[in-house]
């Protein structure tokens, strides 16, 4: 079936303004998450949902970073007052959690590419 | 608290040239292993998840391993298009949240 998705793939914003980024899961898949990569780094993580919950928003980075899920689908990651420093890749995954270890495997979308001028 | 460790953090070989990339961790309670290759610019793509140690999985010219203290990413006979960053991580029985190490740059020469 179809992967995870990101949309959009990149977007360029000015310092200040509000961002939207979204993710679509793969079907099924009761777990997402997301993570932040900056340039040459790796994976840093800010928010798991379960669900439509978030036992662990833990890696949001600061009050300016929100997410929210609806349902077992689409998420949405809001970044407010947009900041250089926010300048990243922002990756999102989904797994479909069980009593099973095999379905603990985290499957990545694309990715978006936020630049803050 | 977790930890994973990446070595090296670069290495660059010779087409067919063969070599091997360590993930060694130390958490408690592992509840599985997970390989992922990245090429640039795009999303980490899962190759294998290894659960128990003496665990082996192959998938063309790559085998991952795994002991009770690290896991290996051998890989056979390497191609200029295996070249990618390699990411390990993992996740223990107490969260769902894996934790990923750093990733080795592999660039194989023509």
């Amino acid at each position: 079936g179809a992967g995870v998705s990101q949309s959009p793939s990149n977007k360029v914003t000015e310092k200040g303004k509000d961002v939207e980024l979204r993710c679509d899961p793969i079907s099924g898949h009761t777990a997402l998450y997301w993570y932040r990569q900056r340039l040459g780094q790796g994976l840093e993580f800010l928010i798991y949902f379960q669900g439509n919950s978030a036992p662990d928003k833990s890696g949001l980075p600061s009050d300016r970073f929100s997410a929210e899920r609806t349902g077992e689908s689409v998420s949405t990651l809001t970044i407010q007052r947009t900041q250089q420093e926010d300048s990243a890749v922002y990756l999102c995954a989904s797994s479909s959690h069980g009593t099973s270890g095999a379905s603990d495997t985290q499957y990545f979308g694309p990715g978006t590419r936020l630049t803050v001028l | 608290e977790d930890q994973v460790t990446q070595s090296p953090e670069a290495l660059r070989l010779q087409e067919g040239e063969s070599s091997s990339l360590n993930c060694s961790y130390t958490v408690s309670g592992l509840r599985g292993l997970f390989w992922y290759r990245q090429d640039p610019g795009k999303g980490p793509e899962f190759l294998f998840t290894l659960y128990s140690a003496g665990e082996e999985k192959e998938k063309e010219r790559l085998k991952a391993t795994l002991t009770k203290k690290e896991s290996f990413l051998h890989i056979t006979a390497p191609k200029p298009e295996d070249s990618a960053t390699y990411l390990c991580a993992v996740q223990t029985g107490g969260s769902y949240i894996p934790t990923f190490g750093r990733g080795t740059s592999l660039i194989v020469h023509p």
